[in-house]
C-alpha cells in the first residue's frame, strides 16, 4: 500500500528553537498533503492543507507565521514550528492523498514534538 | 461537514467480532462514509469507505442503513493489534479538490485477551 514517510519522529529541544519536520510520499505523487495536531487523549485537528506548488490553507486560529509549510515537490511538503515554546509540544501527523475526491488519505507515523 | 456521533469507548474478546456503530442522521445524498483506525503511538490508517452499498475488503466490512443515518464497522474476528482509535468520517463527494478529515472523538476499542 501507498506509504508515507514522517522524520523526524521525536524531537526534544530547548524554547525559542525552530523545529522541521518533513512529510513525504515515498511510492506516490502527492497532489496534497495535510497537516495535523494532536494533544494527549484528543483527536486530531487539522492544521492546514498544502499543495503542491501554492501556498498554504491554514485553518482558523492556527498561525500561519508560527506553523511555516513549503511543499516543494509532489513527494515532499514540511513544517516548520518557529521559536516554539513548550505549548506548542504536541504530537504532529502529515497525511498525503494522490487525487481528489474519495481517495484515501495516507498518513505518517507522526512526530513528537517536546518542547522544554 | 455532517456530524457523526460514535460510541466513546467499546471492549471486545480476541477472535470474536466487533461491531462500531456510527449515527450520520444529518448525511446528505453525496456524503460517502469513511473508517479510519489510529492505533497508539502511530498516525491513523484507512480502513474502509463506501456510499450506499455494504462494502467488504480485507480489513472490515461496513454496513450501511438503507436510510444511510448510520453505519457499522465490522471486524470479523477480532486480534489484539485491532485494539485502537476508530474514527468514521463523511467526506463530500462534489466538493473539488482533495477532501480534508474532520475527526471527532472516535471509539475506542479495547481488545481482552
Amino acid at each position: 500500500g501507498a506509504v508515507v514517510s514522517q522524520h523526524p519522529s521525536r524531537v526534544i529541544c530547548k524554547s525559542g528553537t525552530s523545529v522541521k519536520i518533513e512529510c513525504r510520499s515515498l511510492d506516490f505523487q502527492a497532489t496534497t498533503m495535510f497537516w495535523y495536531r494532536q494533544f494527549p487523549k484528543q483527536s486530531l485537528m487539522l492544521m492546514a492543507t498544502s499543495n503542491e506548488g501554492s501556498k498554504a490553507t491554514y485553518e482558523q486560529g492556527v498561525e500561519k507565521d508560527k506553523f511555516l509549510i513549503n511543499h516543494a515537490s509532489l513527494t515532499l511538503s514540511t513544517l516548520t514550528v518557529t521559536s516554539a515554546h513548550p505549548e506548542d509540544s504536541s504530537f504532529y501527523i502529515c497525511s498525503a492523498t494522490a487525487g481528489t475526491g474519495n481517495q484515501p488519505q495516507h498518513f505518517g507515523d507522526g512526530t513528537r514534538l517536546s518542547i522544554l | 461537514d455532517a456530524k457523526t456521533t460514535q460510541p466513546n469507548s467499546m471492549e471486545s474478546n480476541e477472535e470474536e467480532p466487533v461491531h462500531l456503530p456510527c449515527n450520520h442522521s444529518t448525511i446528505s445524498g453525496t456524503d460517502y462514509i469513511h473508517w479510519y483506525r489510529q492505533l497508539p503511538s502511530q498516525g491513523p490508517e484507512y480502513v474502509i469507505h463506501g456510499l450506499t452499498s455494504n462494502v467488504n475488503n480485507r480489513m472490515a466490512s461496513l454496513a450501511i442503513a438503507e436510510d444511510r443515518k448510520s453505519s457499522t464497522l465490522i471486524l470479523h474476528r477480532a486480534t489484539l493489534r485491532d485494539a485502537a482509535v476508530y474514527y468514521c468520517i463523511l467526506r463530500d463527494l462534489i466538493i473539488q479538490g482533495a477532501q480534508k478529515l474532520v475527526f471527532g472523538q472516535g471509539t475506542r476499542l479495547t481488545i481482552n485477551p
